[in-house]
């Protein structure tokens, strides 16, 4: 199967503080990625679809202006949470897709916001 | 925000066993599905998928079933090992690759 990786696997911030996650296809390239947030014993919930070369498209509900993603490359797409809060604090997941539709995901970032 | 107190469906089965995890889907007019498997503190991984145009379809030690009728779609894990125990998610495909999924099942293998 193809190969994503996020890095930071896990990061703790203070509140306020803004933090960047990385979302990169290790062995493919990927014109979509997708960002999902998780909390704990929930369901992976979709933020937005990030497209190379072009602007996100956010799920309803979901802050654009909070939640910057720009995907530059086609094997690197970033999530940035802005001024971040302690009701942020989550799993944040990323997806990219290497030929038609399935989706494959990385091991996921653990965001602490304190 | 998060939310407190939510339990997961459990099925919980010997090693040796076949488990069965059942997941109801909500798109009539979803023409993909895919099985996940997600450890504690992991992405999850793909196991297997079933185009709409097909009934059943088998991989190594896994066989998903799709019944469009009543929108149900079901794994079933072969001799079940302690590797085995994860949390299961079904995913639908709702238009232009995207996924929606369902709640989880929670697999405990017991030696």
């Amino acid at each position: 199967g193809a190969v994503v990786s996020q890095h930071p696997s896990w990061v703790i911030c203070k509140s306020g503080t803004s933090v960047k996650i990385e979302c990169r296809s290790l062995d493919f390239q990927a014109t979509t990625m997708f960002w999902y947030r998780q909390f704990p014993k929930q369901s992976l919930m979709l933020m937005a679809t990030s497209n190379e070369g072009s602007k996100a498209t956010y799920e309803q509900g979901v802050e654009k202006d909070k939640f910057l993603i720009n995907h530059a490359s086609l094997t690197l797409s970033t999530l940035t949470v802005t001024s971040a809060h302690p009701e942020d604090s989550s799993f944040y997941i990323c997806s990219g897709i290497p030929g038609t539709d399935t989706q494959y995901f990385g091991p996921g970032t653990r965001l602490t916001v304190l | 925000g998060e939310s407190v107190g939510l339990h997961l469906p459990t099925l919980s089965v010997q090693e040796g066993d076949n488990s069965i995890i059942n997941c109801a889907y909500s798109n009539s007019a979803s023409d993909y599905f895919i099985w996940y498997k997600q450890e504690s503190g992991k992405g999850p991984q793909f196991i297997i998928d079933i185009r709409s145009n097909m009934d059943k379809r088998q991989g190594q030690r896994v066989t998903v079933l799709l019944n469009k009728t009543v929108k149900h779609l079901s794994l079933q894990i072969a001799a079940t090992q302690p590797g085995d125990s994860a949390v299961y998610f079904c995913a639908e495909n709702t238009g232009y690759s995207t996924l929606t999924f369902g709640k989880g099942t929670m697999l405990l293998v017991s030696p």
